[in-house]
């Protein structure tokens, strides 16, 4: 079946303009997850989402940084006034569940969009 | 706020080699943790994912252990080959996040 799948896959853009990323999670998963990798770094966590609770946002790295999910299913990372730093790929991943059994919490990740914000 | 550390960074064995892979965490406040393989300029790919309240996973080759009272966690490859070689990350998944650690580096010659 279809993987977890992000767009666009690479980004470049001005510093100060906004950009948008887009997850759409394996069908049926309910957990959703935003990471960032940055050169040379290891995987930073962002937000999660689970279901139709609200999430956490005290991961996100600042308040140009906004997410959401439409529907339980897309989501979207937004990026405010894009900084230079902000330079990083942007994985996303789901999970069946966000707190059930074994499989149900194994997370599929997406491709990743590479932005690089000049 | 957790932190998780995996030692060794980089790790270069011969190919058939058993190896294992260290994973240390501070909070042992934790739902599961799993194991994950990345390729140069690909994805993650999940390997194991262990419970809190279960001590060990295999699959094929591989073993993940689990001492939450301690806070670690080991990964055992058996007979390594050249296709093992990838950067190996754990994460541990709290009440709302998960936290990575930076990975350790395996190449296996072969």
């Amino acid at each position: 079946g279809a993987g977890v799948s992000q767009s666009p896959s690479n980004k470049v853009t001005e510093k100060g303009k906004d950009v948008e990323l887009r997850c759409d999670p394996i069908s049926g998963h309910t957990a959703l997850y935003w990471y960032r990798q940055s050169l040379g770094q290891g995987l930073e966590f962002l937000i999660y989402f689970q279901g139709n609770s609200a999430p956490d946002k005290s991961g996100l790295p600042s308040d140009r940084f906004s997410a959401e999910r439409t529907g339980g299913s897309v989501s979207t990372l937004t990026i405010q006034r894009t900084q230079q730093e902000d330079s990083a790929v942007y994985l996303c991943a789901s999970s069946l569940w966000g707190s059930g059994t074994g499989r149900q919490e194994t997370q599929y990740f997406g491709p990743g969009t590479r932005l690089l914000v000049l | 706020k957790q932190e998780v550390t995996q030692i060794p960074a980089a790790l270069s064995v011969p190919e058939g080699e058993n190896l294992v892979l260290n994973c240390s965490f501070t909070d042992s406040a934790i739902y599961n943790l799993q194991w994950f393989r990345q390729d140069p300029g690909k994805g993650l790919t999940s390997l194991l994912l262990i419970q809190s309240s279960q001590r060990e996973q295999t699959s094929g080759r591989l073993n993940a252990s689990l001492d939450k009272s301690s806070g670690r966690s080991t990964l055992y490859i058996a007979a390594s080959q050249p296709g093992d070689s990838a950067t190996y990350l754990c994460a541990v998944k709290g009440n709302n996040d998960m936290r990575f650690g930076a990975g350790t580096r395996l190449t296996v010659k072969p």
